[in-house]
């Protein structure tokens, strides 16, 4: 199983400021298919970056992922107030699918 | 619009069944493999089980092996799971989600909890 750690556990910034958020893997991830999601409270996760690197549908363009084989970044480049959230990684290339134990980014 | 609606969560005593669903609209339903997902009270994301398009190969967490039976009806547009001896640590909000090839997560329902308690 490979497991997933993200750092820090809490990034209390403030809005305007950039977001360094890192995923690493105990195992190389193959095919780097790592997905990062963001998840606010009481609602379901939604999906911002597949692929490593590949914004979904609708994300805004401050959002990027970057990274291979056990390191990984989410970087979000001038925060908005929507995006104080729980951020997720997740690793889709080995069986079982594992995610990180996830990366609070909160209002300073 | 992908829209994915679980229901059947509620409370039910240590040992006891209950079945989710997952009622999927917006989308080719029987082009996609699916998946749940679950997370305890404040805690993080743990894959449950997945299945694929044709209900043909399914795979579970080892936590719930033997216990869950993931399912689904392509003629309704549906997936289910059926949870059988429930155990308190299987508390927690149950997702349905689609999967997109390679295998991530694009779109998930809003959740629907389950609380196993005496």
């Amino acid at each position: 199983e490979i497991v997933l750690t993200q750092s820090p556990a809490t990034l209390s910034l403030s809005p305007g400021e950039r977001a360094t958020l890192s995923c690493g893997a105990s195992q190389s991830v193959s095919g780097n298919y790592l997905a990062w999601y963001q998840q606010k409270p009481g609602l379901a996760p939604r999906l911002l970056i597949y692929d490593s690197s590949f914004r979904a549908t609708g994300i805004p363009d401050r959002f990027s992922g970057s990274g291979s084989g056990t390191d990984f970044t989410l970087t979000i480049s001038r925060l908005e107030p929507e995006d104080f959230a729980v951020y997720y990684c997740q690793q889709y290339g080995g069986t079982p699918r594992t995610f990180g134990q996830g990366t609070k980014v909160e209002i300073k | 619009e992908v829209q994915l609606v679980a229901s059947g969560g509620g409370l039910v005593q240590p040992g006891g069944s209950l079945r989710l669903s997952c009622a999927a609209s917006g989308f080719s339903f029987s082009s996609y493999w699916m998946t749940w997902v679950r997370q305890a009270p404040g805690k993080g994301l743990e894959w449950v089980a997945y299945i694929k398009r044709d209900g043909s190969v399914e795979d579970y967490a080892d936590s719930v092996k033997g216990r869950f039976t993931i399912s689904r009806d392509n003629a309704k547009n549906s997936l289910y799971l059926q949870m059988n001896s429930l155990r308190a640590e299987d508390t927690a909000v149950y997702y349905c989600a689609r999967i997109s090839v390679p295998g991530y997560y694009d779109y998930w329902g809003q959740g629907t909890l389950v609380t196993v308690s005496s």
